[in-house]
């Protein structure tokens, strides 16, 4: 069974370009949430997709967009970077109804460097 | 709003002594927490989560935590460290069991002494 699986790795782009993250959930999960992890930071909550809306955003601004396909995986687009965007970027799966609860799955990230 | 305090960004302890692990939380609601554990370059692994039930949550690698509400602690023990531990540990809290953002602490870097 696949975890979180993210693409690409690791990204290098230039102050003002755009640049697209995708996330593919663990099967059988309907929801994904997006953090930003700044070097020696905790993750930020971005946003969270479900039933392909985003359910509840963080303090991120507009540049930060995000979209969920019919197959439950996300993109994250960030539009205008800025050197402060470089990061790694935390990919994270649940299921929406569990009569167990659920939990956050997290991917292995992709390492955003903004030159 | 919810936060986590973590005491101590690095925490160095001997091989086979006691592990222990500082959270405090602030939440105007019953929270649920959470400890992840990030090692090099990878995601975050979920060690144990409260989720109201039992106060003393066992988690997985031997790490347990006590949910202490009059302390609005978390704190993370394992009572002895193994080399594999080092990494960096993360906890979190959230308002309602997945169904809210999780909100992270600034981290504690856990370094295991020979």
């Amino acid at each position: 069974d696949a975890g979180v699986t993210q693409s690409p790795t690791h990204l290098i782009k230039t102050r003002g370009q755009q640049v697209t993250l995708r996330c593919s959930p663990k099967s059988g999960h309907d929801t994904v949430s997006w953090y930003q992890q700044a070097l020696g930071q905790g993750p930020q909550f971005i946003f969270q997709y479900y039933e392909e809306e985003e359910r509840q955003r963080g303090n991120f601004p507009d540049r930060f967009s995000g979209h969920q396909f019919p197959n439950y995986s996300s993109e994250l687009n960030v539009n205008a970077l800025l050197l402060g965007d470089s990061a790694l970027y935390l990919c994270a799966s649940s299921l929406a109804v569990d009569g167990s609860g659920y939990e956050q799955y997290f991917g292995p990230g992709t390492r955003l460097t903004v030159t | 709003a919810q936060s986590v305090t973590q005491l101590g960004s690095h925490v160095s302890v001997s091989e086979g002594a006691l592990v222990l692990l500082r959270c405090n939380y602030s939440s105007s609601v019953p929270p649920y927490l959470f400890w992840y554990v990030q090692y090099p370059n990878q995601g975050l692994q979920l060690l144990l989560k409260y989720t109201s039930a039992a106060t003393l949550v066992k988690g997985i690698n031997g790490f347990e935590a006590e949910f202490k509400k009059s302390e609005t602690s978390f704190h993370l023990t394992k009572p002895s460290a193994h080399m594999s531990d080092a990494a960096e540990y993360f906890c979190a809290v959230s308002d309602t069991f997945g169904d809210d953002k999780i909100i992270f602490g600034k981290g504690t870097r856990l370094h295991i002494l020979p």
